[in-house]
């Protein structure tokens, strides 16, 4: 079963700490995402990742960063939290063929409040 | 900055009927549209996607897209209790790599 792998589901953070979200995915995937989803605001992509070492801005980078030193790991850092990046985390992977039928394989998600 | 719009809802409808729900996107150069399902609580899921003008059908769903009028549709035949769900569309941008996502659309279905 084909699985996206979050390692907090619920994390709890001091403004200005650094906090890592870590996802790993089982499926041999190119492409991975960081989106965030918050209540009316839908989910927004923060950053992309096409290859390892490989990185894209999404539509809101400022605050994080990411790396991807593993084709399996994708990894969301906020190097010094803001109370308005509580949010829910959404990591995603998908394959790069060029039969893809658009589905996007979710983690459960990782749910932070910064205090 | 290229948008996927919804009406967030909700939208209620009974046990049986029609539901519909609609998106509508700016960029002209989208070519791929998704809806996915999002029950609350849960990772989204998809549902269907399409590629070409017209209308696309999976069981109970059926997809439209219009791409003169930049428009997107998903219809929900027979719906049911179990369909109530948050819907959200999205369009495939970034050079054909990363899926932009709509608010999303809130479907509630009474039994």
């Amino acid at each position: 079963d084909v699985k996206v792998t979050q390692s907090s589901r619920y994390l709890v953070k001091r403004t200005g700490e650094k906090v890592f979200l870590e996802c790993v995915q089982d499926m041999d995937h190119e492409n991975m995402f960081w989106y965030r989803q918050d209540p009316g605001l839908g989910l927004r992509l923060i950053y992309f990742s096409y290859d390892v070492k490989m990185k894209e801005k999404g539509d809101i980078p400022e605050g994080y960063s990411v790396s991807r030193e593993k084709k399996e790991r994708f990894s969301l850092i906020l190097e010094s939290a803001s109370t308005n990046q509580t949010s829910m985390y959404l990591c995603a992977s998908r394959s790069a063929d060029e039969d893809w039928t658009g589905e996007l394989f979710f983690g459960e998600g990782s749910r932070l409040t910064v205090l | 900055q290229k948008e996927v719009e919804q009406n967030s809802g909700p939208l209620s409808v009974p046990e049986g009927a029609i539901a519909s729900l609609n998106c509508t996107y700016s960029d002209r150069g989208s070519q791929s549209f998704f809806w996915y399902r999002q029950y609350s609580g849960k990772s989204p899921e998809l549902i269907m996607f399409i590629y070409s003008n017209g209308d696309k059908e999976d069981g109970r769903f059926t997809a439209q897209l219009n791409k003169a009028s930049q428009y997107v549709s998903l219809l929900i035949r027979d719906s049911q209790p179990s369909d109530s769900a948050t819907y959200l569309c999205a369009a495939l941008h970034q050079a054909g790599t990363a899926l932009i996502f709509g608010k999303g659309t809130t479907l509630s279905v009474s039994s």
